[in-house]
């Protein structure tokens, strides 16, 4: 059974880069899936943050995509997020998942971690 | 890339059956068979209830069905469920490998 589970900071400050891990347990990060990043302000909907290969492969939300940095550690079995020069705007609960394809093959999420709440504040 | 539009409540009695719509464009829902639906309950993850417009994953209730007409994507459950009382998210591919979120529909059991 897969499992992933967030990692990080709870409180971040303005214009600071926020930075979380995702591990995994069941399955092995560089065996043929993909894995991303979701957001979920409080009390609103998701917001699809982007997603990676191992090897080779990421996809950001253009919305996001100058600030966004996803990448794999193998040898950890885990994957990160950095979001650069975050605002309040960014205050929400960060949800790693997997997906079975690519997002133009048709990416859906079939698992998830149970998300973490990161504020933004100084 | 804008959300897909659902709306914001649907609601039903137990064994009623419900109907939650997300429209979009021919630029991601009518564009692409790409669209999966998200069952979340409060102050838990997302669960997967539909991929590719109207596949059930293993453990899913075929109480739960999902279509597509156009630009219009669709989820129906039936014989409506106490449990079933959730939040329910679409996302839909909107081309260049990215993906998009509606706004979410919270279903009441009366």
């Amino acid at each position: 059974q897969v499992q992933l589970q967030e990692s990080g900071p709870g409180l971040v400050k303005p214009s600071e880069t926020l930075s979380l891990t995702c591990g995994v347990s069941g399955y092995s990060i560089n065996s043929g899936y993909y894995w991303g990043w979701i957001r979920q302000p409080p009390g609103k909907g998701l917001e699809y943050i982007g997603s990676i290969f191992h090897p080779g492969s990421t996809y950001y939300n253009p919305s996001l995509k100058s600030r966004v940095t996803i990448s794999v550690d193998t040898s950890k079995n885990q994957f990160s997020l950095n979001l650069n020069s975050v605002t309040a705007a960014d205050t929400a609960v960060y949800y790693c998942a997997r997906l079975p394809k690519s997002p133009r093959s048709g990416g859906y999420f079939d698992y998830w971690g149970q998300g973490t709440l990161v504020t933004v504040s100084s | 890339q804008s959300a897909l539009t659902q709306p914001p409540s649907a609601s039903g009695s137990p064994g009623q059956s419900v109907t939650i719509s997300c429209t979009g464009t021919s630029s991601d829902v009518g564009g692409y068979n790409y669209v999966s639906w998200y069952q979340q309950h409060p102050g838990k993850a997302p669960k997967l209830m539909i991929y590719e417009v109207s596949k059930r994953p293993s453990g899913v209730p075929d109480r739960f069905s999902g279509s597509k007409s156009g630009n219009t994507a669709s989820l129906t459950v039936s014989g409506l469920q106490a449990e079933d009382e959730a939040d329910y998210y679409c996302n839909s591919y909107a081309g260049s490998n990215n993906l998009v979120f509606g706004g979410g529909t919270k279903v009441t059991v009366l």
